[in-house]
């Protein structure tokens, strides 16, 4: 069965350091890597996905994310926070192409002035 | 397009009652999802439809029954609503087919039960 393990609950961050959001998952087969965020009172919104090729993947509002491997991780990233990305944050897995995804607890970011 | 639309946003119910909750979308897609979201919990599977026609059941599909309407609509209904379903449920919606397609979700409809 696949899954996905975000170990930390809170993640701080001062405004215009660097960030990190860990994931890491299991899958039996090759992993289709996803990741949210979701703003108070919203829906889940997609920022970014690794399917194959390059490890390290682009997305929206500045994110990125590294694949890896051989430690089964997948660590969300921006080279500078900002407050606005204060928000919950999904790491979630699927190992064939068409099925559900399975998400891990979420992590909340804070970003303080 | 409107995207992932939810209805009811809030709704209470008493122990007991029963009541469905509405998602359609407008992208074309053929897979539609239902979440529950719990604190600290994350988002749980309850059922998912691959396409029109076939629905088959997610992590915690107790205490619910689905129907895919048409390729638009999916539906959620609680028969005998119990406290323990008091959360916040997700609709979202995908592609089918060759790529690993993302879900795009709704706003969410937050079910109170007491």
């Amino acid at each position: 069965a696949q899954s996905v393990a975000q170990p930390e609950d809170q993640v701080n961050v001062a405004e215009g350091n660097p960030l990190t959001v860990k994931c890491t998952y299991s899958v039996s087969g090759n992993p289709y890597l996803f990741w949210y965020v979701q703003y108070p009172n919203r829906g889940l919104q997609f920022l970014l996905k690794y399917i194959t090729g390059d490890n390290l993947v682009k997305g929206s509002y500045g994110f990125e994310a590294e694949f890896n491997k051989s430690q089964t991780s997948f660590h969300l990233k921006k080279p500078s926070a900002l407050v606005s990305d204060s928000a919950l944050y999904f790491c979630a897995v699927r190992d064939k192409r068409n099925t559900p995804l399975v998400f891990g607890k979420g992590t909340r970011l804070s970003v303080i002035a | 397009n409107a995207g992932v639309t939810q209805t009811p946003k809030f709704q209470v119910l008493k122990t007991g009652q029963s009541m469905t909750l509405q998602c359609a979308q407008d992208m074309n897609h053929n897979s539609m999802y239902w979440y529950r979201q719990d604190p600290g919990m994350g988002l749980r599977l309850i059922y998912y439809s691959a396409s029109e026609g076939t629905t088959d059941k997610g992590e915690v599909p107790n205490g619910y029954n689905v129907s895919r309407l048409n390729k638009r609509e999916f539906s959620l209904r609680l028969e005998s609503a119990a406290p323990s379903q008091t959360s916040v449920y997700f609709c979202a919606s995908s592609e089918y087919g060759r790529d690993p397609y993302e879900q795009y979700f709704g706003p969410g409809t937050r079910l109170t039960v007491t």
